[in-house]
């Protein structure tokens, strides 16, 4: 069965530090990848897709994600962060299954940047 | 463009009482979605279309049904509001599935007491 896991439902940086969110994915298929992002009292806003060309994904913001097949990993980094970048991050797949094309969302991981 | 749009922002119902939000979407995409969001769950589909007229369920249905009478308007409707309601409720709209990216509304918040 499809479904998403995203290791920490909090993560808490420095300001200038590295930015890692796990998400671990299991698909009987190969799947579509996204990262979303969800500013307070907004929608979400995709970041970045994997859709099976690079394995190494570049979004906007100065976000980026490896797909790891033989991990089933999406991982979420940025090498720096900044005081902007908190907020709450979603990781979904996206995959064909008997009625078609279902996407599930993770639970979301709240990003914490300290000055 | 506008993009996707939901009405109200804000509501408070008594339990039982009835209501409907509204979506609207100005770029022509065929797919619509409307999805709760609480804490520590993540987003939960609720009913999806795949086009005008069409309407399907998600994973979690019950208590409210859906209309899709115009291409770019998906209606979500509660007949008698329940607290389990309670949540914050986001429309989106797609081109196609699989690799296509939802794009969502500003989310509307709903208070069932």
């Amino acid at each position: 069965a499809q479904s998403v896991t995203q290791l920490g439902s909090h993560v808490s940086v420095s300001e200038g530090a590295l930015v890692l969110l796990r998400c671990n994915y299991s698909s009987s298929v190969p799947p579509y990848l996204f990262w979303y992002v969800q500013y307070p009292n907004q929608g979400l806003q995709l970041l970045l897709k994997y859709t099976s060309a690079a394995t190494l994904v570049k979004g906007i913001n100065g976000f980026e994600a490896e797909f790891k097949k033989s991990e089933t990993s999406f991982h979420l980094t940025k090498p720096s962060a900044h005081m902007s970048d908190a907020a709450e991050y979603f990781c979904a797949v996206s995959d064909l299954g008997t009625g078609g094309f279902k996407t599930i969302f993770g639970a979301g991981t709240r990003l914490f940047v300290k000055a | 463009n506008a993009g996707v749009t939901q009405t109200p922002k804000f509501r408070v119902l008594k339990t039982g009482q009835s209501m409907t939000l509204l979506c609207a979407q100005d770029m022509n995409h065929e797919y619509m979605y409307w999805y709760r969001q609480d804490p520590g769950m993540g987003l939960r589909l609720i009913h999806y279309s795949v086009g005008e007229g069409t309407t399907a369920k998600g994973e979690v249905p019950d208590g409210y049904n859906v209309s899709r009478l115009k291409k770019q308007n998906f209606l979500l409707g509660l007949e008698s509001a329940a607290p389990s309601q309670t949540s914050v409720y986001f429309c989106a709209s797609s081109q196609d599935q699989g690799a296509h990216e939802q794009y969502f509304g500003p989310g509307t918040r709903l208070t069932v007491t």
